[in-house]
């Protein structure tokens, strides 16, 4: 078993569409975990930190479930721009980053 | 400022060429780390530096290898390379403050080709 799994995808959404992302991890030592944001050929971008029970930023929510481990990314109103991989991490300690396989998001007009 | 620089953007080099790809932060990050990214794959981590010394190295071939010459800098020096390690390499820092907390920053990439 992956120490970070997430949903397959590919999402597929109309615009407007709230969707949600879920991540579980196995490793009960995490510290934090993020979500990172990767559009083709491009680097991943952190789009959100999530160290406690959860964290807001416009469109987006993030919560953590530290007594079922899983982290979820909800994203609300969906632009066409938000099309891309989205990647949850976790840090397990200091250098120790484990990623995810990635879920796919195409947003549609 | 969170940006990591890398050169090359695109390298395309032959199975006997050496080159570097080169990274730079300057957050004052002392956690300096490579990875290595294939199409549809999550990156794939290949070494970490810790305050100038090589912390972690994921069972890499030789044909790669890393120097940390200060800590704003990491190299990735690369011989003899296969059709098979033509990759997206990922550059990325964070604070190490040993608390588990800290943030990964990634820098733009180099696309390496090998012929």
């Amino acid at each position: 078993r992956k120490e970070v799994e997430q949903d397959p995808g590919p999402f597929n959404v109309p615009e407007g569409a709230t969707v949600a992302f879920n991540c579980t991890y196995s490793n009960s030592a995490s510290q934090s975990f993020f979500w990172y944001r990767q559009d083709c050929r491009k680097e991943p971008k952190l789009l959100m930190s999530v160290y406690s029970s959860g964290n807001e930023d416009g469109r987006f929510t993030a919560q953590l479930n530290r007594a079922s481990q899983y982290i979820s990314l909800l994203i609300r109103d969906s632009k066409l721009s938000d099309s891309a991989t989205y990647l949850c991490v976790g840090n397990n300690y200091g250098q120790n980053f484990v990623f995810g396989p990635g879920t796919r998001l195409s947003v549609l007009p | 400022d969170t940006e990591v620089t890398q050169t090359p953007k695109h390298l395309v080099m032959g199975m006997t060429n050496k080159k570097s790809l080169k990274c730079e932060q300057h957050m004052g990050h002392r956690a300096m780390y490579w990875y290595k990214q294939k199409a549809k794959k999550p990156p794939e981590l290949m070494f970490v530096y810790s305050y100038e010394k090589l912390s972690i190295n994921e069972s890499v071939p030789s044909r790669f290898s890393p120097e940390c010459p200060n800590s704003s800098l990491l190299n990735l020096h690369l011989h003899a390379l296969q059709p098979e390690d033509s990759a997206l390499y990922l550059c990325a820092s964070s604070q190490d403050s040993g608390y588990g907390t800290d943030t990964q920053y990634f820098g733009p990439g180099t696309r390496l080709t090998v012929l």
